[in-house]
């Protein structure tokens, strides 16, 4: 079963905007991870953010972690075109495997 | 290759046939993963393997499947007397380090089965 939720379930904007999605889950973890996945195309990680880390940059990528509320943001700032693709979190714990989130489809239109 | 491969790419099976998909990891990479992802769901997970052994398989959803990483690369997972609830993205990932630590897992581009 799926760790958590994500939300929204679908985003549309506008080129040059920004994207912020939310993920909550329900157990404890070692870390969180954000991938994205463009249609036919294979997961890509794009950002890990630890359980001790509270907010984490990486380009135009700005992740946050709430832990006490076991919940993450993602904000893309200045969207393109190119970021159009399905974003997941998956969190990790103690052990070996990745629980994905159900995703949040995100169109940028030109 | 540079990236974890995957064959076939495409895969349409009668109900009831056996199926067998293949996962290429990165070269010397410990960790191998297979997930399933449904249609419009993220993936789920099904089994881990460390080298050649296969130390998590609480994802598998019945006794129909069943995984191999013989000699500690190339792994498959076997589907026998497939299931329409079957169809689906079977996803396989890898990373360098026991998956333990905070290592990044790298994702093929899947293999989509379905069965009719």
């Amino acid at each position: 079963s799926q760790q958590g939720e994500e939300d929204p379930q679908a985003l549309s904007i506008q080129e040059g905007e920004n994207a912020t999605m939310n993920c909550s889950y329900k157990t404890s973890i070692n870390n969180l991870q954000w991938y994205r996945q463009n249609s036919g195309r294979g997961l890509v990680h794009l950002i890990l953010i630890r359980s001790n880390e509270r907010e984490k940059h990486s380009g135009r990528l700005r992740v946050t972690l709430d832990t006490s509320k076991k919940s993450s943001s993602l904000l893309i700032t200045a969207s393109r075109a190119a970021d159009t693709a399905s974003y997941f979190c998956a969190t990790k714990a103690a052990g070996n495997k990745l629980t994905f989130g159900g995703g949040t489809r995100v169109l940028v239109k030109p | 290759g540079a990236g974890v491969s995957q064959s076939p790419r495409y895969k349409v099976a009668k109900r009831g046939q056996d199926v067998a998909l293949r996962c290429d990891p990165i070269s010397g990479h410990v960790s191998l993963f297979w997930y399933q992802q449904a249609l419009g769901q993220g993936p789920e997970f099904l089994t881990y393997f460390q080298n050649e052994a296969q130390l998590d398989k609480s994802g598998l959803p019945s006794d129909r499947f069943f995984a191999e990483r013989p000699e500690g690369s190339v792994s498959t997972l076997k589907i026998q007397r497939t299931q329409q609830e079957d169809s689906a993205v079977y996803l396989c990932a890898s990373s360098s380090q026991l998956a333990d630590s905070y290592n990044e897992q790298f994702f093929g581009p899947g293999t989509r089965l379905t069965v009719l």
